[in-house]
């Protein structure tokens, strides 16, 4: 079965512009994460979706970030008037379930999009 | 606050030896602990799933084991290849929290 996409692979722009970041996951998972890893760094968490409950924003760095999960699916990431600290490579991953209890909180990740602020 | 440390950023060893990575963490309770590979310009793969009442896990050629009283977990690759060269994540996960990844340890195996 198809796993985890997003688009675009890679994505360049200028300072201050806005950008959309596209995730699809894997068909029937109901958890659905946003992390950012930037050269060197270890993942950073940023939002988190579980079915139709109210997203986890805990993570977002800053107001200009945002996302959202239509139909329970497909999910954007929005970054507002993007900074050079930005650019990083921003990785979806979705699962099964969440804190079951088992190996259905095991997160299928995307390949990412890479993203250049310049 | 919650702070994650993998060994050395990097480690190279001999094909055929066994590669032990290390994941420590401190302020953190988690129930699970779970090791990913990450390869160049692609995402996470998951391996290996420990819970916090477990103290070995095994899979094929991997190992993990996880001490909550030290507050560490080993990651062994027995038998190592080439085609295990990658960047290694460990990654916690408390109840009702979310996970949190460590900052990954990159393993060259040399043949």
């Amino acid at each position: 079965g198809a796993g985890v996409s997003q688009s675009p692979s890679n994505k360049v722009t200028e300072k201050g512009k806005d950008v959309e970041l596209r995730c699809d996951p894997i068909s029937g998972h109901t958890a659905l994460y946003w992390y950012r890893q930037s050269l060197g760094q270890g993942l950073e968490f940023l939002i988190y979706f579980q079915g139709n409950s109210a997203p986890d924003k805990s993570g977002l760095p800053s107001d200009r970030f945002s996302a959202e999960r239509t139909g329970g699916s497909v999910s954007t990431l929005t970054i507002q008037r993007t900074q050079q600290e930005d650019s990083a490579v921003y990785l979806c991953a979705s699962s099964l379930a969440r804190s079951s209890g088992g190996s259905t909180d095991t997160q299928y990740f995307g390949p990412g999009t890479r993203l250049t602020v310049l | 606050s919650q702070k994650i440390e993998q060994n050395s950023e990097a480690l190279n060893i001999q094909e055929g030896k066994t590669a032990t990575l290390t994941c420590n963490y401190t302020n953190y309770s988690p129930a699970y602990l779970q090791w990913y590979r990450q390869d160049p310009g692609r995402g996470p793969v998951f391996l290996l799933l420990i819970r916090e009442n477990e103290k070995e896990k095994r899979k094929e050629r991997l190992k993990v084991t996880f001490d909550t009283t030290l507050k560490q977990s080993l990651f062994h690759i027995t038998a190592s290849q080439p085609a295990d060269s990658a960047t290694y994540l460990c990654a916690l996960e408390g109840y009702g929290q979310n996970f949190v990844f460590g900052p990954g340890t990159r393993l060259s195996v040399l043949p």
